[in-house]
């Protein structure tokens, strides 16, 4: 059974383009949160999505949008890149309303620098 | 301007002794907390949760403790071993899965 998995691995981007990052998750997770870890910090909750839709978001602009698909797969997408905006983009999933924090999976990650 | 890492905490610790790390929290509304070690490179990797209502939960080497009066976690491992060497964040669960984690602890075990 596959985990999550998260593409593409590493990339570069410059400032002001746009970027699109993918999550697979856990085969039975409906729930798909994502988090971004800048350097030597903790992650930091962007947004969730549940049922194709947003259900909770953190303190990020609007240049940070996602969406959700009827298989549970999920995007993130970040407009206008900022230098500040490198960092390392977690992927998370889990059952609806994760009641128990051995539900919630990680992915490996998609490291974005931005130059 | 350049973004500048912060420097984590460092725990160094001999092989065979035991570590604690040493989480604080501000939410008292969450309902469960969490444990993640995180290996250079990788995504967080769950260790151990205890829920809100308990003080004290034991896993395989591991023992969490929580101390809500203070907001205060805490992690035990026991006989520390090389491949414990990695960064711990502590997480807080608000709700439904949404997790605000703490700034983070590196473990370093010497052999």
């Amino acid at each position: 059974d596959a985990g999550v998995t998260q593409s593409p691995t590493h990339l570069i981007k410059t400032r002001g383009q746009q970027v699109t990052l993918r999550c697979s998750p856990k085969s039975g997770h409906d729930t798909v949160s994502w988090y971004q870890q800048a350097l030597g910090q903790g992650p930091q909750f962007i947004f969730q999505y549940y049922e194709e839709e947003e259900r909770q978001r953190g303190n990020f602009p609007d240049r940070f949008s996602g969406h959700q698909f009827p298989n549970y797969s999920s995007e993130l997408n970040v407009n206008a890149l900022l230098l500040g905006d490198s960092a390392l983009y977690l992927c998370a999933s889990s059952p609806d309303r994760a009641d128990s924090g051995n539900t919630i999976y990680f992915g490996e990650g998609s490291w974005l620098t931005v130059v | 301007g350049e973004s500048v890492g912060l420097h984590l905490p460092t725990l160094s610790v001999q092989e065979g002794d035991n570590s604690i790390i040493n989480c604080a929290y501000s939410n008292s509304a969450s309902d469960y907390f969490i444990w993640y070690k995180q290996e250079s490179g990788k995504g967080p990797q769950f260790i151990i949760d205890i829920r809100s209502n308990m003080d004290k939960r034991q896993g395989q080497r591991v023992t969490v403790l929580l101390n809500k009066t203070v907001k205060h976690l805490s992690l035990q491992i026991a006989a520390t071993q090389p491949g414990d060497s990695a960064v711990y964040f502590c997480a807080e669960n608000i709700r439904g899965g949404k997790l605000i984690f703490g700034q983070g602890t590196e473990l370093s075990v010497k052999p």
